[in-house]
């Protein structure tokens, strides 16, 4: 079975400061996809970047960045010039590539960015 | 285009009652995932349907839950005879097919009294 963690149970950060968050998986599966969700006060789930195992390079969105290390099984996230909109809890979540197609989630971090 | 659609947005049930969680999901999506989230906790899976099957109910309770997605009409979520322990925010999410991105709904916080 799947299982992902991660160590950070809240982090705070100054408003532009850059922040990394860190998720760490185990699996036997050679190809996946892993997550990063972001949920805010309103409870909505939001994508917020998305990377597939047999890729090897980084993927980015705007100002969210992945150091995706395949061998070490890892999966940070690192937010750069962070906002106010930014605060939330953080989810990275693992998925298969074939066969049942859910999600296994992460305990989450819940970064708060101060003005 | 609507997202996915949950309701009721919040539920509160005495012990023993029935809850029914409805979601809708995305126009042209017949894949639909139940994700539980506890306080504090992240997203459990528990159940993922198509159209009129279940493929995958391996994180579902053994009792008290089910889960249908009728050829017609929004997929349901039952939890029969409710404990304060279901209280939680039950996520529904869909996808166009079982490989492309799924998309949340906002969740329905049960609460059982």
């Amino acid at each position: 079975a799947q299982t992902v963690t991660q160590s950070q149970p809240e982090m705070s950060v100054q408003e532009a400061e850059t922040v990394t968050l860190s998720c760490t998986y185990d699996t036997s599966e050679s190809n996946y996809y892993l997550f990063w969700y972001k949920q805010p006060p309103s409870r909505q789930m939001i994508l917020v970047i998305r990377q597939e195992a047999y890729k090897q390079q980084n993927a980015t969105e705007n100002r969210f960045s992945v150091n995706f290390q395949k061998a070490a099984k890892s999966f940070s996230l690192k937010i750069s010039d962070s906002q106010l909109g930014d605060t939330a809890m953080y989810f990275c979540a693992f998925m298969k590539h074939q066969g049942a197609q859910k999600l296994v989630f992460g305990q989450g971090t819940r970064l708060t960015i101060n003005p | 285009n609507a997202g996915v659609m949950q309701n009721p947005r919040h539920l509160v049930r005495r012990r023993g009652q029935e809850a029914r969680l409805r979601c809708s999901p995305m126009k042209g999506h017949s894949h639909v995932y139940w994700y539980r989230q506890l306080p504090e906790e992240g997203l459990k899976f528990m159940v993922y349907l198509q159209k009129e099957n279940i493929i995958d109910e391996s994180g579902m309770p053994k009792e008290r839950f089910s889960a249908e997605f009728p050829k017609e009409g929004p997929s349901i979520l039952r939890i029969q005879q409710v404990v304060r322990g279901d209280s939680a925010a039950y996520f529904c999410a869909s996808s166009r097919t079982g490989n492309t991105e799924a998309f949340f709904g906002q969740g329905t916080r049960l609460t059982v009294v």
